[in-house]
C-alpha cells in the first residue's frame, strides 16, 4: 500500500445527488492533489493543496468543490454532476511540491458513475 | 508548451523477452521525468525518476529507463518481461519552474506467457 487511502472505492450517483469523496494520507506530506482519470487520456489535475491552502484549480467546474481541513485529509464534494463526470478520481500526496523532483503517492481511486 | 507523448497505446511482449515502453517529452527547462505503473483497480505506483546525473535510472521491479537529452526521450525498459508486468504505464514530466506534472496518455503493456 502507498499510505494514501480513499473512500468510497465505488460510487454511483444520480445527477441531483450530493456526495463526497474522502482521501487520507499517512505519509506526513505537505501537498495533496485530486486527479480525474478517464480511459486513454492523460491524467487531469483538478486541484492542488499545499499546507492546506489551495494553490491550483485547473478550471474545474463548480459542481466539484474541494476541501482540505488539514495536511492529512482531502475531500471532494460533488453536486449536480453530469454523466461525463463518470471517471476514476485519484487522490495523491507529495512532500514539498515546490521541489520538482518529488514523486507523488497515489490512493487506489474512487470509481464514480453518474447516472 | 510542456507535453508528453507515449506513441503506443499498447505493447505486446512474450514472457522472457525484453520490453520497451516509449516516452518523449517537451519542456522549456531541465526535465524531471517519472514513470508510474497502474495495475487493474489500483492507483498509480511510482516506478522511477530521472533528476540529473547518470542517464540510466534503475527503479522498482527490475525496471530501468534511459534519459536521452538529444532525442528528448525517456524510454522504460526491462531485460526480461514477466506476465505480472502486464499493466498500464504512464510517463510524466515536470520542469524546474512548474510543480505540475504533465502526463502521457498511458501505454497498456501485455505480457503473454
Amino acid at each position: 500500500e502507498t499510505g494514501v487511502t480513499q473512500t468510497p472505492r465505488h460510487l454511483v450517483m444520480g445527477m441531483t445527488n450530493k456526495k463526497s469523496l474522502k482521501c487520507e494520507q499517512h505519509l506526513g506530506h505537505n501537498a495533496m492533489y485530486w486527479y480525474k482519470q478517464s480511459a486513454k487520456k492523460p491524467l487531469e489535475l483538478m486541484f492542488v493543496y499545499n499546507f492546506k491552502e489551495q494553490t491550483e484549480n485547473n478550471s474545474v467546474p463548480s459542481r466539484f468543490s474541494p476541501e482540505c481541513p488539514n495536511s492529512s485529509h482531502l475531500f471532494l464534494h460533488l453536486h449536480t454532476l453530469q454523466p461525463e463526470d463518470s471517471a476514476l478520481y485519484l487522490c495523491a500526496s507529495s512532500q514539498d511540491p515546490g521541489l520538482s523532483y518529488n514523486e507523488q503517492f497515489f490512493g487506489p481511486g474512487t470509481r464514480l458513475t453518474v447516472l | 508548451a510542456q507535453s508528453v507523448a507515449q506513441p503506443e497505446d499498447q505493447v505486446n511482449v512474450a514472457e522472457g523477452n525484453p520490453l520497451t515502453v516509449k516516452c518523449t517529452y517537451s519542456v522549456s527547462g531541465n526535465p524531471y521525468l517519472f514513470w508510474y505503473v497502474q495495475y487493474p483497480n489500483r492507483g498509480l505506483q511510482f516506478l522511477l525518476k530521472y533528476i540529473t546525473g547518470d542517464n540510466l535510472v534503475k527503479g522498482s521491479y527490475g525496471f530501468e529507463a534511459e534519459f536521452n537529452k538529444s532525442q528528448t526521450s525517456f524510454h522504460l525498459k526491462k531485460p526480461s518481461a514477466l506476465v505480472s508486468d502486464s499493466a498500464l504505464y504512464f510517463c510524466a514530466v515536470r520542469d524546474g519552474s512548474n510543480y505540475q506534472l504533465i502526463w502521457g496518455a498511458g501505454t497498456k503493456l501485455i505480457i503473454k506467457p
